[in-house]
């Protein structure tokens, strides 16, 4: 059971920033969330995880609510490359578990 | 730096038959994942070892075995196959200490006819 809520899917034009939501209402406090993408026909990659405060890095930006139980993941300028399934994850008990994710469509 | 490499990257079975799949992990890394990815869906956890030793489980039934071996190289092994084992099989592994970074290799994909 992931445990986390994503849309089925959302749309983005090139260029602009896009926020992925992502909710985890039973987080507990020594939960951490993760997110990771695969690209077409490719294994999963890591894109960014945190506990409790904002997290930057040359990928995306990792935005969590104060009372922990959503999360956003930011991807500042968006291009086609970044078309993907994006999973946010609950990594309780050091396991990775996926759900169904969000599939990002960029629009050229 | 080599990444994680798995192999066969494809291959075809019938049903009742057994596969191994393999895994080399990154340089470094001593904990193994594996995951089942059935067309359209997200990664399945399987299992993980850390140090030779499995240490968490999904919900697999007991056909789905695996080994680690000292170099952290690990296999997954598949017996009495059903024609729903048909999927992606993921490896991923991770270095030591909690920084939650999996290293996905590219999958094996097995077919079962």
């Amino acid at each position: 059971d992931a445990k986390t809520t994503q849309p089925n899917s959302m749309e983005s034009n090139e260029e602009e920033p896009v926020h992925l939501p992502c909710n985890h209402s039973t987080i507990s406090g020594t939960d951490y969330i993760h997110w990771y993408r695969q690209l077409p026909s490719q294994g999963p990659e890591y894109v960014i995880h945190g506990l409790t405060s904002n997290v930057n890095n040359r990928m995306a930006s990792l935005a969590i609510a104060e009372d922990r139980k959503s999360s956003t993941l930011i991807l500042h300028r968006a291009t086609l490359r970044d078309a993907a399934v994006y999973y946010c994850i609950r990594n309780s008990d050091d396991k990775i578990i996926f759900g169904k994710g969000t599939r990002l469509h960029i629009l050229p | 730096e080599t990444g994680v490499t798995q192999s066969p990257t494809h291959l075809i079975k019938t049903r009742g038959q057994q596969v191994t799949l393999r895994c080399s992990s990154q340089s470094g890394h001593n904990t193994v994942s594996w995951y089942q990815q059935a067309l359209g869906q997200g990664p399945q956890f399987i299992f993980q070892y850390y140090r030779e030793e499995e240490n968490g489980r999904g919900n697999f039934p007991p056909r789905f075995s695996g080994l680690q071996f000292p170099n952290y190289s690990s296999e997954l092994n598949v017996n009495a196959l059903e024609l729903d084992d048909s999927a992606l099989y993921l490896c991923a592994s991770s270095p030591p200490g909690l920084t939650g970074e999996l290293f996905f290799g590219e999958g094996s994909r097995l077919t079962v006819l």
